[in-house]
Order: C-alpha cells, then sequence, then structure tokens
C-alpha cells in the first residue's frame, strides 16, 4: 500500500519568514496530493491540493509544488504569521480524489511572533 | 451550513469494555470516512461509505472494530472490546461524493484506555 514520509516533524520560524515541509510518496500510482492543516482541538481542514498533472500550484501565501518523478512534493508558506501555528499533513491518493486518503506523520509548525 | 457533528467530545473507558461513537455527516453528503489519529501521527482510515454501503474497510480491525450507516446518513463505530492501544482521536469526516476532492472533517472523539 500507499507510505507517505513527511519531513520535518517540528519547525519553527520567525513571523514573516518562509516555511517548507515536504513529503514523499511510494506509490507511483497516486494522483492527488491534498494538505490539511489541524488546529488544536480540530479536525484537519483543507488548505491547498494538487493533482498529478500538475507541477505547481499557488493560492495567496501558500503554494504546492510536485515532482512526480521523483515522488515527492512540498507544501511552502510565504510570509508566515502567528495563526500559520498548526499540525500539517501531506496525503496522497490514487483516486484523484479526496478519499483513499494516506496522510503524512504531520509538521507542528510554530511561528514566533 | 453546519458542519460534521460528532459526540461524545471525550470518553475514557477501562480495557476490554465497549465503546461507540457517532457521526452526523454534511447534509447531502453521500461519503463518509472514519479515522483513527494515534497522538503524534496522521490520521488513518479506518472505513469509507457510500451511502449506506461499505466503499473499503481494509484497514478496520474487524475482530473488534464494527461501523454501520445504515440508513445512508448518520453513522456509528464502536470498539468491543478495547484495548490500550485504541487510545487516540476518532474522526469522522464527510465529503459530497466519491469523486470529491475536499472532505470535510469533524472535531473527533477523543478515546482513552486504561
Amino acid at each position: 500500500g500507499e507510505n507517505v514520509e513527511q519531513h520535518p516533524s517540528t519547525l519553527s520560524v520567525q513571523e514573516g519568514d518562509s516555511a517548507v515541509i515536504k513529503c514523499t510518496y511510494s506509490d507511483s500510482a497516486s494522483n492527488y496530493f491534498p494538505w490539511y492543516k489541524q488546529e488544536l482541538g480540530k479536525g484537519p481542514q483543507l488548505i491547498i491540493d494538487i493533482r498529478s498533472n500538475v507541477g505547481e500550484k499557488k493560492d495567496q501565501r501558500i503554494a504546492v509544488t510536485l515532482n512526480k518523478t521523483a515522488k515527492h512534493f512540498s507544501l511552502h508558506i510565504t510570509e508566515t504569521q502567528p495563526e500559520d501555528s498548526a499540525v500539517y499533513f501531506c496525503a496522497a491518493s490514487i483516486n484523484n480524489a479526496g478519499n483513499m486518503l494516506t496522510f503524512g506523520g504531520g509538521t507542528r509548525l510554530m511561528v514566533k511572533p | 451550513e453546519a458542519g460534521v457533528a460528532q459526540s461524545p467530545r471525550y470518553k475514557i473507558i477501562e480495557k476490554r469494555q465497549s465503546v461507540a461513537f457517532w457521526c452526523n455527516p454534511i447534509s447531502g453528503h453521500a461519503t463518509l470516512y472514519w479515522y483513527q489519529q494515534i497522538l503524534g501521527q496522521g490520521p488513518k482510515l479506518l472505513i469509507q461509505f457510500q451511502n449506506n454501503g461499505v466503499v473499503d474497510d481494509s484497514q478496520l480491525p474487524k475482530d473488534r472494530f464494527s461501523a454501520e450507516r445504515l440508513k445512508g446518513v448518520d453513522s456509528t463505530l464502536k470498539i468491543q472490546p478495547a484495548k490500550l492501544e485504541d487510545s487516540a482521536v476518532y474522526l469522522c469526516a464527510s465529503s459530497l461524493d466519491l469523486s470529491s476532492t475536499e472532505a470535510f472533517f469533524g472535531q473527533g472523539t477523543r478515546l482513552t484506555v486504561v
């Protein structure tokens, strides 16, 4: 089955700096890669996603890149703000949709004011 | 629009006891998921329903876990008997259908088995 590895497990940045979280996946058939943000005591919330036919996608301060050959994808957050502090999860699916997701282990991002 | 509702929020039980969790998905959502999230890990899919039918339950420990969605709306997840390693947050999520990209998660039920 699919295996998704995520790094780093914790990341501390100064407000205004950029943050990068990286994930690798094992199943070359995976074709949908969402990123979720989980705040304390809440369920994960989708923040951005990318399909395998796209190399990069951007939405305001967040962007995701995908390298299918190397089987890795990354989340980039620019101009970080304290409210970006949360746990971020990458995930992968072979169904080109949000079902049958395999999640990474998560990255705790702390943005220091 | 109301979100995914789960209850209870917290539950503490002794090992070998049984426990049940309830989920009410977003109205009109045909697909419902149950995930197990152990502390410090990502969510792990346990079972996925499309209406009242099971789409995938390959990661559900069927000797102790069961789930149902009899009328295609609410769902219950049961553990009987519970083990210490079942301590986790159980998340319910729903999406419009199987082709939807966004799954909406509830707040989860935190289970502690002592």
